[in-house]
């Protein structure tokens, strides 16, 4: 099974509001990944977690943080959502981190609507 | 950084013809090259992948073309079905690290 589940599929936040969001993997894979994708465009790198390590982009590096409790779950927190926040949000998970990229599973996605 | 490029916005295709998409990237070093597919409403499927130290790689009805030297790849779709219709997106992982940089994404039309 190479589930990757999110929740919430769908939400709305408001400006200046925080917003968390959850994904879960029952794999045991060591790595889980936060993309984010705007309509017509590539999905983008926000950060990983290799095991307990965060790994933040450098472009997005102060607009989101994460968390990871264990190695099933993995959040996504923007403490102050903007417009531009608004996009779908992916969740990916792969096997191990090294120098082999390994296949990244991807959930369905969170779509966040930020008024 | 790596980036790259998705050479076909939208692709429309006779049902039982081939589909070719092409992307080009620009990090002589990265070294894996994955497909997904994203039909209405879901997450990015894995359809396909290839490593730098092949050139060529099947699966069923999926071809995926990688040429080094010109830095490009491609994802060959043969006898498409209507079912392939969806938004494919190409990406590379680059050397600086394990990440998947994306291409924008082709929207695949198969019609009767």
């Amino acid at each position: 099974d190479t589930t990757v589940k999110q929740n919430p599929r769908y939400k709305l936040a408001r400006v200046g509001k925080p917003v968390n969001l959850i994904c879960s993997q029952t794999m045991n894979h060591d790595t889980m990944y936060w993309y984010q994708k705007k309509p017509n465009q590539a999905p983008k790198l926000l950060l990983f977690y290799y095991d307990k390590i965060l790994n933040r982009e450098a472009d997005t590096f102060e607009k989101f943080q994460s968390s990871r409790p264990n190695n099933s779950f993995c959040s996504l927190y923007i403490g102050s959502a903007g417009l531009e926040y608004s996009a779908m949000y992916l969740c990916a998970s792969s096997r191990f981190w090294g120098f082999n990229q390994d296949t990244q599973y991807f959930g369905p996605g969170t779509r966040l609507l930020v008024l | 950084g790596e980036k790259v490029e998705q050479h076909e916005s939208t692709l429309s295709v006779r049902e039982g013809d081939s589909a070719v998409i092409n992307c080009t990237y620009t990090d002589t070093a990265s070294s894996y090259f994955p497909w997904y597919k994203q039909e209405a409403g879901k997450g990015l499927h894995f359809v396909i992948d290839i490593r730098s130290n092949v050139d060529r790689k099947q699966s069923q009805r999926l071809i995926v073309l990688l040429d080094k030297k010109a830095k490009r790849f491609s994802l060959h779709i043969t006898a498409t079905q209507p079912e392939d219709s969806a938004i494919y997106f190409c990406a590379a992982s680059p050397s600086s690290g394990q990440k998947l940089v994306f291409g924008q994404g082709t929207i695949l039309k198969v019609y009767l």
